[in-house]
């Protein structure tokens, strides 16, 4: 089955915890990147990538850090250092026509 | 100024009615535009691309107005299952070249019977 898979689909972290969300593509497309959705904000760019061993801070990058060793793989690390965790995550690709595919999400709480 | 804006809504409509999503933008430099589905607890998926001539996919019909930095959508005979937010995305690029989605907020519609 091709396509975006992100894992876990939920997350709890409890505070001063260090947590990795996943993300994987097999679609063979050079550019990835990590939002953040909060009720009433809209989706907010955390990191992207546009190709291998290359990555660029967006707009919300504080307190996060990922890292693109594999074309397959752009993994979120959400660090203690993040104020206001408790969100949803969505990884996407950057598809045909300039839009976007997104994977279906990762909820983190803190407890 | 946000650079995408619309309206939270709700909207609640009965079905089979017409509605219509305005959205802004803010960026004049924006490259290409999208309407995106989002149903409660999913991720987006695209619904169709917005371009200047205007574009129908069924009972959907985007407009995109790039002097007054504009974009719409229509729904005609609304169906119960279309009740979602719709999200006006903008793609402002990068610097350097590839894509930056920026998304609106989104506006809700709920349709009744």
């Amino acid at each position: 089955d091709g396509g975006i898979t992100q894992s876990p689909k939920y997350l709890f972290r409890k505070e001063g915890q260090n947590v990795t969300l996943s993300c994987e593509q097999n679609l063979n497309h050079d550019a990835m990147y990590w939002y953040r959705q909060d009720p009433g904000q809209g989706l907010r760019l955390i990191y992207y990538s546009q190709i291998v061993n290359d990555f660029q801070k967006g707009d919300i990058a504080e307190g996060y850090s990922v890292s693109r060793e594999k074309k397959e793989s752009f993994p979120l690390t959400v660090t203690s250092a993040q104020k206001n965790p408790t969100a949803f995550y969505l990884c996407a690709i950057s598809d045909r026509d300039d839009g976007y595919t997104f994977g279906s999400g990762t909820r983190l709480t803190v407890v | 100024r946000k650079e995408v804006e619309q309206d939270p809504g709700p909207f609640n409509v009965p079905e089979g009615a017409t509605v219509a999503f305005n959205c802004t933008y803010s960026n004049s430099a924006s490259q290409s535009f999208f309407w995106y589905r989002q149903d409660c607890r999913k991720e987006p998926k695209l619904l169709m691309s917005v371009y200047s001539s205007g574009n129908e996919d069924g009972r959907f019909t985007a407009q995109l107005n790039r002097a007054s930095q504009y974009i719409s959508l229509l729904i005609r005979d609304s169906k119960l299952s279309d009740s979602a937010t719709y999200l006006c995305v903008v793609n402002t690029g990068l610097t350097g070249g590839g894509n930056k989605l920026t998304f609106g907020t989104g506006t809700q519609l709920k349709v009744e019977l």
